[in-house]
Order: structure tokens, then C-alpha cells, then sequence
């Protein structure tokens, strides 16, 4: 098994750009989580998915969207970039039952 | 209060020493309990899970107290392979599910040196 995958790796976007960081797991976990963080700061929940169709807003979800279409994938989209969505995004999943959460490799993002 | 709250260091010690972490959690409900590790700019990985009877898996060995509510891990003999951030991780099960919401700390950064 792959795990968590995401891409692209490392983004640098202008102020107002778009862009869609995509996650893909293949363990067939049914949730799916984004988080951000930010240098030296914790984790912040940005959206989170219980299964193909379902989503909801995490702790900071204001400028970004997400969809989940398949069980497989759970992109994150940035409408208009800001500076303040510099960060490190992690893609995040786990089964159905128990609690362990499995990283993908993050995606660093620059907004200048 | 915070819902997961760690020291966040750094802890600075010389290499061999034993080195302590304390986390606290304030939801009674939190049923499951995980210390993950997180190197300089990459993705956090399980280290542990914590379980009532306490843990060891070689050199690390964590507690949990549910009466005060709080949660350790004792490293030993630490190695320059050691630095890292340490994160306390709160999974707290929600009413009538079978999942529940992790609830992640902060983070204890340790700094082994020479």
C-alpha cells in the first residue's frame, strides 16, 4: 500500500491564485481529514470527511473548500490564496473503527 | 483550558539522559491515547499507543492516568536520533458512535545533543 498520498510537494502561489492540493489514500479508510500548520504551531483541523459524499468544517475552514467524491480521494481547494494560507498541509486518514490516523507527506504551500 | 495541553520545550539534553513528557487532557470522555512523533518539516507517525497499564516499547515508556488525567512518556538513554517533536494525541469518543474526534497537542520539542 501506498498510505497517504498528496501532491504536489511544494507550491509557491501569487496572492489571488487557485489551486487544488490533492490527497489520495488506498488503505479504504472512510475518514478523511486536511489539516494546516503553520511554523512552530500545532495542527488545525481545516475540513474533514466521514465517508464518500460527506463533508464538514473543521476548526479553520474560512478560504478553502473540499469535496469527496470517492472513498479514494479528498482534494482541498484554495480560491483566491492569501499570505495567511502560507502553512504545510496535511492530508490525514483512518478506518471506520479504531482511532489510529495515518499522514500523508504534506504539501509545503508559499502565498507571496 | 485547552483541551490537549503539553509543554512545548524545548527540552535541551545531553545525549543518554532520560527525559519526561506530561500531557494533560480535560474531556473525561477521551477513551483512546497516542503519542506521535514528528520530525523537523515532515508528517507526524505513530510512536505509541497509551494504554491503562502503562506501555514500554524499548527505550519509551508511557502512563496513563486517568484519575488526574494526564498522560507521559518516559524516554531513556536518549539518542541524537531522539530529536524530534513529540505529540500528544486525545481521541475522545463521541456518544452513541464508534468513532470519535482526535484532539491534537501542540507538541514537545526535544533536543538531544552531544
Amino acid at each position: 500500500n501506498a498510505g497517504v498520498t498528496q501532491t504536489p510537494k511544494f507550491r509557491i502561489l501569487k496572492i489571488g491564485q487557485s489551486m487544488t492540493l490533492q490527497c489520495a489514500q488506498d488503505m479504504n479508510h472512510n475518514y478523511m481529514y486536511w489539516y494546516r500548520q503553520d511554523p512552530g504551531m500545532g495542527l488545525k483541523l481545516i475540513y474533514y470527511s466521514v465517508g464518500a459524499g460527506i463533508t464538514d468544517k473543521g476548526e479553520v475552514p474560512n478560504g478553502y473548500n473540499v469535496s469527496r467524491s470517492t472513498t479514494e480521494d479528498f482534494p482541498l481547494r484554495l480560491e483566491l490564496a492569501a499570505p495567511s494560507q502560507t502553512s504545510v498541509y496535511f492530508c490525514a486518514s483512518r478506518p471506520q473503527t479504531g482511532a489510529l490516523i495515518y499522514f500523508g507527506p504534506g504539501t509545503r504551500l508559499t502565498v507571496t | 483550558r485547552k483541551e490537549v495541553e503539553q509543554d512545548p520545550g524545548p527540552f535541551n539534553v545531553p545525549e543518554g539522559a532520560t527525559v519526561a513528557f506530561n500531557c494533560t487532557y480535560s474531556n473525561s470522555a477521551s477513551q483512546s491515547f497516542f503519542w506521535y512523533r514528528q520530525d523537523c518539516r515532515k508528517e507526524p507517525k505513530l510512536l505509541m499507543s497509551v494504554y491503562s497499564s502503562g506501555n514500554e516499547d524499548g527505550r519509551f515508556t508511557a502512563q496513563l492516568n486517568r484519575a488526574s488525567q494526564y498522560i507521559s512518556l518516559l524516554i531513556r538513554d536518549s539518542k541524537l536520533s531522539d530529536s524530534a517533536t513529540y505529540l500528544c494525541v486525545v481521541n475522545i469518543l463521541l456518544y452513541g458512535g464508534s468513532q470519535g474526534n482526535l484532539i491534537f497537542g501542540k507538541g514537545t520539542k526535544l533536543s538531544v545533543k552531544p
